[in-house]
């Protein structure tokens, strides 16, 4: 059955630190889609990145980097000298196509509340 | 991407009462979602919102709580019936878009139930 577990569920670090959110899934399909949002104390859900399971390749993008692993299952998001403003709630998602459909079911992990402290 | 908007952004509600939540997209979409997230929780997908016909509910959900609308392809509506304390939450809606069929959300619509 799909899963996605992140573990974390809530990391502080004092600004400029490093830090690394875990996501870990399961899936049946060879086929599938990963993703990370950020959900701000606004609440609007932010898309970061999308990967796709063919796709191994680490990303980096400003501060942020992503670690996908397909011989973990793992798909890790780093962010580089923290900044309070990315104190945030991060989600891990992942999507594959339904068989007899062949719609998109998404399932989101718990989250990780991220506190960067000045 | 596409801009989702959705209103109302914030309400506080009477127990009892029902209350339906806009969702405008600037694009027309084929799957359009909605979810509900309960203080301090992951997101819960409700149902699907199909163009033309009913919506497809996840376990847990049926249309007397939670009818839906989608008239069109850049428009949707999501009524919580007879609320309850249990119903407050961000509910939000969402589109796929793109290859691998990436989600983005509206801005969320903050329900409180009192």
């Amino acid at each position: 059955a799909q899963k996605v577990t992140q573990a974390q569920t809530e990391i502080s670090v004092v600004e400029k630190e490093d830090v690394t959110l875990d996501c870990v899934y399961e899936t049946r399909d060879t086929t599938y889609y990963l993703f990370w949002y950020k959900q701000p104390p606004s609440g609007e859900l932010v898309f970061l990145i999308r990967r796709n399971s063919f796709d191994e390749q680490n990303e980096i993008s400003g501060r942020y980097s992503w670690n996908f692993q397909k011989s973990t299952s793992s798909f890790n998001f780093t962010i580089t000298a923290s900044q309070v403003v990315d104190s945030a709630v991060y989600f891990c998602a992942l999507s594959e196509a339904e068989r007899n459909s062949g719609t998109y079911k998404y399932i989101f992990g718990t989250g990780t509340r991220l506190k960067v402290l000045a | 991407s596409a801009v989702i908007s959705q209103k109302p952004s914030r309400d506080i509600c009477q127990r009892g009462t029902s209350l339906t939540i806009q969702c405008q997209v600037d694009s027309q979409v084929t799957m359009m979602f909605w979810y509900r997230q309960q203080p301090g929780q992951s997101l819960t997908l409700i149902a699907t919102a199909n163009q033309g016909s009913e919506a497809t509910y996840e376990s847990g959900f049926v249309i007397d709580k939670f009818p839906i609308s989608r008239p069109n392809l850049t428009f949707s509506t999501l009524t919580v019936s007879n609320m309850s304390p249990e119903d407050s939450s961000i509910y939000l809606c969402s589109v796929g878009l793109g290859s691998g069929n990436t989600i983005y959300f509206g801005e969320g619509s903050w329900l409180t139930v009192v």
